[in-house]
C-alpha cells in the first residue's frame, strides 16, 4: 500500500461546479499537507498547503485536512476550464529539508 | 528568478548509454530534491540535497543511479548503464529551509530505447 492514496480518474466536470478532490494517507507522522497542481509537460505547482488539521482557503480553493482519519480533501468552487490539469496532494514529515510524499494525481477535466 | 532549470528538456539515448540530468536550483535555495515521475507509480522522491549534502537516498532504485551536487547552484543526476525501464520524467525542485514550498522545474523527459 501506498502511503499516500488518490484515484487517478479522469474526473470531469462542467464548467461551474464545484469540485472535490481527496486522497488518503497512512502515515500518523506526516504534518504538513500539500496541493499541486501540474498542466501537461509542465512541473507540478503549489496550489495550497496546510500544516496539521483544518481549513485553508485561498480564492476558488479550499484545502482541508482530518487528520483523525487521515483524509486530505481540496475543493474548487466555479471551475473553469483552465482548472483543467493533474491535482497531486503531497505530505511530509516535518518542515525544511524533508522530502515530499506524493499521490498519484487525478486528472481533472473541466467541460466548458 | 528564473526558477529552477533543468537541462537537457528532453533526451533519447540507447539502452547501455550513460545519462546526465543536471539541475540549478533557485538562488538561496538550500534544499534539492530530484523526482522521477511515471504513469504507473506517479512521483516518487529519489534523492535530496541539503547544504549540498545528500541526506535521505533511500529512494535511488539502484546502484546505476547517482547524484552529485558539487556546489549550491548545481546539482547532477546520473545512470549508467541506462535501461528502458528507467524511461520517464525527471524532475529537480528546491526548497529553502524557512518554508515548505518546493519549486520543480520543468523536468527531463527521458526516453532509453
Amino acid at each position: 500500500q501506498k502511503e499516500v492514496e488518490q484515484d487517478p480518474g479522469p474526473l470531469s466536470v462542467p464548467e461551474g461546479a464545484i469540485v472535490s478532490l481527496n486522497c488518503t494517507y497512512s502515515n500518523s507522522a506526516f504534518q504538513y499537507f500539500m496541493w499541486y497542481r501540474q498542466y501537461s509537460r509542465k512541473g507540478p505547482e503549489l496550489l495550497m498547503y496546510t500544516y496539521s488539521s483544518g481549513n485553508k482557503e485561498d480564492g476558488r480553493f479550499t484545502a482541508q485536512v482530518d487528520k483523525s482519519s487521515k483524509y486530505i480533501s481540496l475543493f474548487i468552487r466555479d471551475s473553469q476550464p483552465s482548472d483543467s490539469a493533474t491535482y497531486l496532494c503531497a505530505t511530509r514529515r516535518g518542515g525544511g529539508a524533508d522530502g515530499l510524499t506524493f499521490g498519484k494525481g487525478t486528472h481533472l477535466i473541466i467541460q466548458p | 528568478d528564473a526558477g529552477v532549470i533543468q537541462s537537457p528538456r528532453h533526451e533519447v539515448t540507447e539502452m547501455g548509454q550513460e545519462v546526465t540530468l543536471r539541475c540549478k536550483p533557485i538562488s538561496g535555495h538550500n534544499s534539492l530534491f530530484w523526482y522521477r515521475q511515471t504513469m504507473m507509480r506517479g512521483l516518487e522522491l529519489l534523492i535530496y540535497f541539503n547544504n549540498n549534502v545528500p541526506i535521505d537516498d533511500s529512494g535511488m532504485p539502484e546502484d546505476r543511479f547517482s547524484a552529485k551536487m558539487p556546489n549550491a547552484s548545481f546539482s547532477t543526476l546520473k545512470i549508467q548503464p541506462s535501461e528502458p525501464r528507467d524511461s520517464a520524467v525527471y524532475f529537480c525542485a528546491s526548497s529553502s529551509d524557512a518554508n515548505t514550498e518546493a519549486f520543480f522545474g520543468q523536468g527531463t523527459r527521458l526516453t532509453v530505447v
